[in-house]
């Protein structure tokens, strides 16, 4: 079966520092992967989402950048983290070609900037 | 372009109550529609999904029928508990991503 990992569960860092969320998905191959940002007590804001190994397609315009080094492999990054950066990070993953199928979500990573 | 509307809430129920929350939708073609729920702290759980109208997905004594016509995909439970609160969103499909709703949280009190 097909899991995904996220990691770190919890991360508190400095305004001005910079970013690595990492994310990997197990048991299939060639995944859609997915970052959003789900702000406190907001709804979810898609940040990218990639059809294959290094194509990134960003829907909103920030300090955060996504790469995919690898098929299952999917990394949120930032060289200087804002106050604004502050919220609840999740990664997910749909089957590739399958458009009416769901995605599949992680864990999350709550992110406090201080 | 697509856009999922969900009741406001918080929607506050006594335990065993009914429960229906609100969702419906615009998108062009014919999307598969999603609820999908948060416990606090955690990612998203897939509830339930329906891929064509007049479909009927259920889980978990959750139900929610894709009614074409009306253009609505409205969540129901005959008899919510304690461990059903969370969010819930409601969410339809694009050709590379999902589009959501705002979510729409469920406290249920003994």
């Amino acid at each position: 079966s097909q899991t995904i990992h996220q990691w770190p569960a919890t991360l508190v860092q400095p305004v001005g520092s910079p970013l690595s969320l990492e994310c990997t998905v197990e048991g299939t191959s060639n995944p859609n992967l997915y970052w959003y940002r789900q702000a406190a007590g907001r709804g979810l804001q898609l940040l990218f989402y990639s059809v294959g190994i290094g194509q990134i397609s960003s829907e909103v315009p920030q300090n955060l950048s996504a790469s995919r080094p690898q098929d299952r492999q999917f990394i949120l990054s930032s060289k200087k983290l804002l106050l604004s950066d502050s919220g609840f990070y999740l990664c997910a993953w749909r089957a590739q070609g399958s458009s009416n199928q769901p995605q599949h979500f992680g864990d999350g990573t709550r992110l406090s900037i201080l | 372009g697509d856009s999922v509307t969900q009741m406001e809430g918080p929607v506050t129920l006594s335990e065993e109550a009914f429960l229906t929350i609100n969702c419906t939708y615009t998108a062009t073609g014919y999307p598969s529609l999603f609820w999908y729920v948060q416990y606090p702290g955690e990612g998203l759980q897939l509830l339930l999904k329906a891929t064509k109208a007049d479909d009927k997905g259920s889980n978990k004594g959750f139900e929610a029928t894709y009614r074409k016509e009306t253009t609505s995909f409205h969540l129901e439970k005959g008899s919510v508990q304690v461990s059903d609160s969370a969010v819930y969103f409601c969410a339809l499909t694009g050709y590379s991503t999902l589009t959501f709703g705002k979510g729409t949280m469920l406290l249920v009190s003994p």
